[in-house]
């Protein structure tokens, strides 16, 4: 079945250390995009990437990278420079910028 | 785990004519309900939000959405739409206290001047 897997479902990141969350898609979808969301808040955009080795800041970038080497694939890696990560991170995908947006199933991301 | 049902994805209507959007959900327990908005080349955005206090909640644009708990609802709705409401709509709910959010498949709103 065609959609978007994210991968790990729950992850745990200790104090100081870099961790990478996995977003594949199988849609032949052009556009990626990494949104958080937080209690008390609705999605956040933190990247997104409209092609492939292209990608965007969005409105919460700071302490986030991400590489877009492939079409099928998006990693968002939480750097030790993001100070609040906990949050529960959805990936998305589009056709297009125009296109409705497909969802993962998230990542829930906690700090130990 | 909640789900969230949306009808009518395709939805064509005129300017100046009333819009309204139908959400369902299911669970039992305290949500937080969302409505988002992919206008044509840009990302998601925040319509409006419910997560306690008076059941009619009013966002940007002129919409608002009302939540009925006994009937699971938080539907949509505009008074007079606009062209450039042209736009997808996705509700959204979340169980009070856990992040994830289960959203709907989207009403594609196309708005004819």
């Amino acid at each position: 079945d065609g959609g978007i897997t994210q991968s790990p479902k729950y992850l745990f990141r200790k104090e100081g250390q870099n961790v990478t969350l996995s977003c594949e898609q199988n849609l032949n979808h052009d556009a990626m995009y990494w949104y958080r969301q937080d209690p008390g808040q609705g999605l956040r955009l933190i990247y997104y990437s409209q092609i492939v080795n292209d990608f965007q800041k969005g409105d919460i970038a700071e302490g986030y990278s991400v590489s877009r080497e492939k079409k099928e694939s998006f990693p968002l890696t939480v750097t030790s420079a993001q100070k609040n990560p906990t949050a529960f991170y959805l990936c998305a995908s589009s056709l297009d910028r125009d296109e409705k947006l497909f969802f993962g199933s998230g990542t829930q991301l906690s700090v130990l | 785990a909640q789900s969230v049902s949306q009808h009518n994805h395709h939805v064509i209507l005129s300017e100046a004519a009333s819009l309204e959007l139908g959400c369902n959900y299911s669970y039992g327990g305290t949500v937080n309900l969302f409505w988002y908005v992919q206008y044509p080349g840009q990302h998601l955005q925040l319509l409006l939000k419910y997560f306690s206090g008076d059941p009619l909640v009013k966002g940007i644009k002129g919409f608002e959405a009302e939540f009925i708990k006994s009937k699971f609802s938080f539907n949509l709705r505009k008074p007079s739409v606009q062209w450039s409401d042209t736009a997808e709509y996705f509700c959204a709910v979340t169980a009070y206290g856990n992040n994830r959010l289960a959203f709907g498949k989207g009403n594609q709103v196309v708005v004819i001047p």
